[in-house]
């Protein structure tokens, strides 16, 4: 079955690059995303990247997708505080999202 | 344009009461999901409808959770009756597939207490 991988926390000082990483297994994938989810708040879509690409840039994020090696990355330059918060990453499959347990990023002043 | 509304936000019930929970998603969208999100993990999937139709419940415990979307748009979750367990943040999220892709938008979700 699928799964999704993800570290669980990562601190960083405010305007440092923060990167967010992810390991999936379901080779069939087709899209993969980045949701943000602040304290008692629904999921927040940041970003997505279609399978047959490797790289998307969005202002301040960066996707990198490694297909042989099924790694995700989320990079977020110049970090803020307001950056603060779960980040998930999910794959879908044939027609369902698989999350994985979500990073906590932490940005200290 | 709304975004995708649930009520209520909150909800504290003792158990083996009967709890339901809301959902209006963002207009147009076909496809309309219910999540559930346990502490310090990802949202699973419980049930997809497309249109009034579910098309996945597959991992709905149906012995005590039921959903409906009688007109293919606003849906209802239930649970009866409710176990400590249950306790957890139930999400509703509705895509409608556009080119390639159905991307999912999410509710703020109902954070569920079971005492």
């Amino acid at each position: 079955g699928e799964d999704v991988e993800q570290s669980l926390f990562l601190s960083v000082r405010e305007g440092d690059s923060s990167v967010i990483n992810c390991t999936y297994t379901d080779s069939s994938s087709t899209y993969l995303y980045w949701y943000k989810q602040e304290p008692g708040a629904g999921l927040q879509l940041l970003t997505y990247i279609f399978s047959n690409m490797d790289m998307k840039q969005d202002q301040r994020l960066t996707v990198l997708l490694n297909k042989k090696d099924k790694h995700l990355s989320l990079r977020i330059a110049d970090t803020q505080t307001g950056d603060s918060a779960i980040y998930f990453c999910a794959e879908k499959g044939y027609s369902t999202l698989t999350f994985g347990k979500g990073t906590m990023l932490l940005v200290s002043p | 344009e709304a975004g995708v509304v649930q009520s209520p936000r909150y909800k504290i019930i003792e158990k083996k009461q009967p709890v339901a929970f809301w959902c209006n998603p963002i207009s147009g969208h076909n496809t309309l999901y219910w999540y559930l999100q346990n502490l310090g993990q990802g949202p699973e999937l419980l049930i997809r409808y497309e249109n009034e139709e579910a098309v996945d419940d597959s991992q709905l415990p149906k012995d005590r959770f039921s959903a409906e979307r009688l007109k293919g748009v606003d849906s209802t979750l239930k649970i009866q009756p409710a176990e400590l367990g249950d306790s957890a943040v139930y999400l509703c999220a509705s895509s409608q597939r556009t080119g390639g892709t159905d991307t999912q938008y999410f509710g703020p979700g109902t954070r569920l207490t079971v005492l």
